[in-house]
């Protein structure tokens, strides 16, 4: 069963502080593995796909295909990072998005 | 470039009413989803559009909702009648022009809808 789990619905770290925010996910084929964000009154929109192997806003996230996981990091937390975040997969070349529970971080001053 | 556009933003209907909601998408993408997010959860497919045809509808709760994309342009999703448990945020998502690989979805702001 395709699925993505992301574990905590929220995650407060202090401003300065290390954020990693969990994510994993089941699919029997070959995943492309996304994170979205929602900021405050702010539609729904990509951070970073991980083909692209970038860093955005100071977050990166590598995929570990061994341990199915496709964890967010950024080193220091920024009060402007607080948002709502989505970890999403796609089958590759299917176009059909799966999202996870979202994960709430607080970033605090 | 103008945003994906939805409407009502907003919407209180009774049990067993019908519902309308509205999206417009990027100019020029071919894809076009319909998501419903209940609160505390994440966004799930409703139906999927290529062009004006469909993709996927197998979470589309066929006895009550309705979605079509006349001209592979618009679309309208329907609830009819509605229940309490539909009351959610529907998101309209787009994305996919041509020659664009990036796999990004672009979502519109949302309509949520609350079902008394």
């Amino acid at each position: 069963a395709q699925r993505v789990t992301q574990p905590e619905k929220l995650l407060s770290v202090f401003k300065g502080a290390p954020v990693e925010l969990k994510c994993n996910y089941s699919y029997s084929g070959s995943p492309e593995l996304f994170w979205y964000v929602q900021y405050s009154r702010q539609r729904l929109q990509l951070l970073l796909r991980h083909i692209s192997r970038e860093s955005i806003k100071g977050f990166t996230a590598d995929l570990n295909k061994g341990e199915t996981s496709f964890h967010l990091k950024k080193p220091f937390a920024q009060e402007e990072d607080s948002a709502m975040y989505y970890c999403a997969l796609s089958g590759l070349g299917t176009y059909k998005y799966i999202f996870g529970t979202g994960t709430r971080l607080k970033v605090l001053a | 470039e103008a945003g994906v556009a939805q409407s009502p933003r907003y919407k209180i209907i009774e049990k067993r009413q019908s519902v309308a909601f509205w999206c417009n998408p990027i100019s020029g993408h071919a894809t076009l989803y319909w998501y419903q997010q209940i609160l505390g959860q994440g966004p799930k497919l409703l139906i999927q559009f290529q062009n004006n045809g469909v993709v996927d509808d197998s979470q589309l709760p066929k006895d009550r909702f309705s979605a079509e994309r006349l001209k592979g342009v618009d679309s309208t999703l329907k609830i009819q009648p509605a229940k309490l448990e539909d009351s959610a945020v529907y998101l309209c998502a787009s994305s996919f022009k041509a020659g664009d690989s990036t796999g990004e979805l672009f979502f519109g702001e949302g309509s949520r809808l609350t079902v008394l």
